[in-house]
């Protein structure tokens, strides 16, 4: 069964400043999905980016981006220039591109934007 | 944009009571995902259906049960319902690439919060 760790339960930063967000996971497929979803306090799941594992460059949606490491089993989140509205939940998740349909979510990292 | 819906937004139920859950995916969306997170926790995979039928099954209890309707709506249905099923129940939907593979994304909707008393 595939595992995904998230090692910062929290995580701040000052607002307008970067900051990555660690996610590594682990599995035995070669080709796989990775996401990041946000879950601001409303408790909404709101897909934040994704990345497909047999694509070597990196996914990047405005102000947010990731850095895949395929052979290290990472996927970190970077987010540029951090808004009062960046404050969330942040959960990795993994997905099988084999029949198996459920995301495998890590445990989250509590992202603090501070004014 | 059209988003996944479920109703009710929240439930309060007793102990040893029943529950069912609605999820409207998105329009053209074939496929509906169910997940539980509780209080603190990342969601928990429970169980999915494509075109009506069971496609993957996670952690779902067997007082549990969930079907896809003609229409693509889902319902989760909970029989003898316990305190530690006091989560946010969410629903999401994605639809099939050409050739049933498996899809890349899935839309959440708001959630369902069932508190057990």
């Amino acid at each position: 069964a595939q595992t995904v760790t998230q090692s910062q339960p929290e995580m701040s930063v000052q607002e307008a400043e970067t900051v990555t967000l660690s996610c590594t996971y682990d599995t035995s497929e070669s080709d796989y999905y990775l996401f990041w979803y946000k879950q601001p306090p409303s408790r909404q799941m709101i897909l934040v980016i994704r990345q497909e594992a047999y694509k070597q460059q990196n996914a990047t949606e405005n102000r947010f981006s990731v850095n895949f490491q395929k052979a290290a089993k990472s996927f970190s989140l970077k987010i540029s220039d951090s808004q009062l509205g960046d404050a969330a939940m942040y959960f990795c998740a993994y997905r099988s591109t084999l029949g198996a349909d459920g995301l495998t979510f890590g445990k989250g990292t509590h992202l603090i934007i501070q004014p | 944009a059209a988003g996944v819906i479920q109703s009710p937004r929240h439930l309060i139920k007793e102990k040893r009571e029943t529950a069912t859950l609605k999820c409207y995916p998105i329009p053209r969306h074939d496929t509906v995902y169910w997940y539980q997170q509780g209080p603190g926790q990342d969601p928990q995979f429970l169980i999915s259906f494509y075109e009506k039928m069971q496609s993957d099954k996670g952690s779902i209890p067997d007082r549990f049960s969930a079907q896809q309707f003609s229409d693509y709506h889902s319902e989760l249905n909970m029989s003898s319902l316990e305190l530690g099923d006091s989560a946010l129940y969410f629903c999401a939907s994605s639809f099939r690439l050409a050739g049933g593979s498996a899809p890349h994304e899935q839309f959440f909707g708001p959630g369902t919060r069932l508190t057990v008393l």
